[in-house]
Formats: C-alpha cells, structure tokens, sequence
C-alpha cells in the first residue's frame, strides 16, 4: 500500500509570487483535503477535494485554490504569495463516506516566503 | 465554537511514567475525536481515534478517553519511551454527511518530551 507523497519536499519563494503544490494520495483513497500548519501550530483546514470538487473549505482566501485529477492526486495553488503563506502544507486523503473520518497525512511542504 | 482547546502546551515524563494529554470541544457535532503525533519534519501521523458511543478506547500503550457531558477527552500514554518524545495533536471532526464533513478542526499541540 502506497503512502500519501507530497512534492516538492521544501520551496523558497518571494512575495506576491504563485507557487503549486502536488500531493498524491493513498491508493484506495479518493479524497484529498490540504491543511496548512504555521510553525508551532496545529494544522489549520484549507480545503477538500472529492470527485475533482472542492467539498468544504477553510477560513482561507481565494488565492488559495486547488485541483483534483481522476487518479485522485490534487494540486494546491497559492496567488499573490505573502510572509504569512510561510508553512508547512499538509496534504491527507482518506476514503468518502467511511464511517471514520480518518485522514492519513503526507510528509508535508515547506514553503518560505521571503 | 469550533475551537479545540488542548493542554498542557508542553510535557516532561521519566520513562516508564504515565503522560497524559487532554482536549476539550465546544461543537457538539463533532463526532469524531482522533490523536496525531508528529516528529520533526514529518506529517502527522494517526495514533487513535475514538467516537462518543464508547467512553475508552485502548490500543497497546494508548487510551484515549472520552467524556461526552464534559465534552472532554485525553490521550494517556503508558509506560512513556523516550521514542514517544513528539508532538501531539488531538483533533475533532463533525457527522457524516454535514457540510463540514471532512474537516478536523486541531488543537494546538502538546510538546511531549520523555526523559531516559
């Protein structure tokens, strides 16, 4: 069984740049939901993604948006990038409509934004 | 009401002693309470999960415990290993089928620290 991977591993950008995060999810997993964690913090909800569809988002901007591709995987997208964007940015799939919400998490992004 | 409100902030055991984390929740359509541990540098990683229809829930090392009046819940480690030394998050998500579903909502992480 194959974990959720997320690329790139770290990524510097400068402010009011875009930047595109990639996640591929857990095989037999068809949902994919994106969290953003500020250091020192607990994961904060950006969004899910179900049926290549946001299904629930966050306390986030437009600016931040997403895909999802058939095979399940997701991008996430960041516009007008500022300081406060810096963070690790998590990606977890799970299985929809599964009693539990279990959600399984990647490695991770990091994103600096100088 | 959405807030998940964890403490302590920060822990130091001796091996072998008992940590315990605790979190409390106001949205009483969170039916979903699971524990992650997170290493440096990594994602988190699911540890246990408990719902309200049981008030305990053991697996090896780990208990989670749920108070539903209290709308209160903890994670007990036993026999804490210095490789326990993590950060821990509890976590709460609503019903099946609601428009939130899908979301956990976080608390703010208590730094575990086991001494050898």
């Amino acid at each position: 069984e194959t974990g959720v991977t997320q690329s790139p591993t770290h990524l510097i950008k400068t402010r009011g740049q875009q930047v595109t995060l990639r996640c591929s999810s857990q095989s037999g997993h068809n949902t994919v939901s994106w969290y953003q964690q500020a250091l020192g913090q607990g994961p904060q909800f950006i969004f899910q993604y179900y049926r290549e569809e946001e299904n629930g988002r966050g306390n986030f901007p437009p600016r931040f948006s997403g895909l999802q591709f058939p095979n399940y995987s997701s991008e996430l997208n960041v516009n007008a990038l500022e300081l406060d964007d810096s963070a690790l940015y998590l990606c977890a799939s799970s299985r929809a409509h599964a009693r539990a919400n279990e959600q399984f998490f990647g490695p991770g992004t990091r994103l600096t934004v100088l | 009401q959405q807030q998940v409100k964890q403490s302590p902030q920060s822990l130091i055991v001796q091996k072998g002693g008992i940590s315990i984390i605790n979190c409390a929740y106001e949205n009483t359509a969170f039916d979903y309470f699971p524990w992650y541990q997170q290493f440096p540098g990594k994602g988190p990683a699911l540890l246990i999960a408990i719902r309200p229809d049981v008030s305990e829930k053991k697996e090896g090392r780990f208990t989670i415990s749920f108070n539903k009046s209290a709308k209160q819940f903890s994670l007990h480690i036993m026999d804490s290993q210095p490789g326990d030394s993590a950060t821990y998050f509890c976590a709460a998500s609503p019903l099946a089928g609601g428009t939130s579903y899908g979301k956990l909502t976080f608390g703010q992480g208590t730094i575990l620290t086991v001494h050898p």
